[in-house]
């Protein structure tokens, strides 16, 4: 069965205080990993798309990387508005459905 | 480029009434599926949609539903509500293409059962 673990549950930084959300996976044949941001009240806001081990994508102060079991998040020198959870997700089951963790909810305090 | 609508955003309704939401995808996208997001079990599938036909289907009870139009816009329905089935419903939209698209989301249709 595919499955997708987020952690941790939850994670306090201090600005500027760079840190990492792992993403790690089960999937029978990856076609792809998605990290996704969501504020409270708010639908998902697509981040990055990873397809193979080793692959990098960055995005401001965010970079995802993944590899054949895992992804991280890394977060460098976060602001007060990087504040919000953030989500791993998989294709599963041979079509559009995505398998999500639970998700890293994240505070950064000023 | 507008994005995944949802509506209504918000609605309250009763035990044992049903409710039904619209969703229209980005303009080009032809899949669409539907998700549900509680605090306990975080977002679970629920429907997927590919030119009007039902690809695929999550561990939810025949009281959701959902359907398709012509112009790929999406509706779920779910049937004697449930104060369980209080929760954030969320519809996404992908390019009619191999799995491994990119999916958006909606900003989610708000359900409170009292």
């Amino acid at each position: 069965e595919d499955q997708v673990t987020q952690s941790p549950e939850a994670l306090r930084l201090q600005e500027g205080e760079s840190s990492s959300l792992n993403c790690s996976y089960t999937v029978s044949g990856l076609r792809g990993l998605f990290w996704y941001r969501q504020d409270p009240g708010k639908g998902p806001e697509f981040l990055f798309t990873l397809y193979s081990a080793g692959e990098e994508k960055e995005k401001e102060r965010l970079k995802a990387t993944l590899t054949k079991k895992e992804s991280f998040l890394h977060i460098t020198a976060p602001k007060p508005e990087d504040s919000a959870t953030y989500l791993c997700a998989v294709p599963g089951g041979g079509s559009e459905k995505l398998v999500f963790g639970k998700g890293t909810k994240l505070t950064v305090n000023p | 480029k507008a994005g995944v609508t949802q509506t209504p955003r918000y609605l309250i309704k009763t035990r044992g009434q049903q409710v039904t939401l619209s969703c229209s995808p980005i303009s080009g996208h032809r899949s669409v599926s539907w998700y549900q997001q509680t605090p306990g079990q975080g977002l679970q599938f629920l429907f997927e949609y590919f030119s009007e036909t039902q690809r695929n289907k999550g561990n939810f009870p025949g009281r959701f539903s959902g359907r398709q139009f012509s112009n790929s816009r999406s509706e779920m329905n779910v049937s004697t509500l449930e104060l369980g089935d209080s929760a954030l419903y969320l519809c996404a939209s992908s390019l009619p293409q191999s799995s491994g698209n990119t999916i958006y989301f909606g900003e989610g249709s708000w359900l409170t059962v009292v």
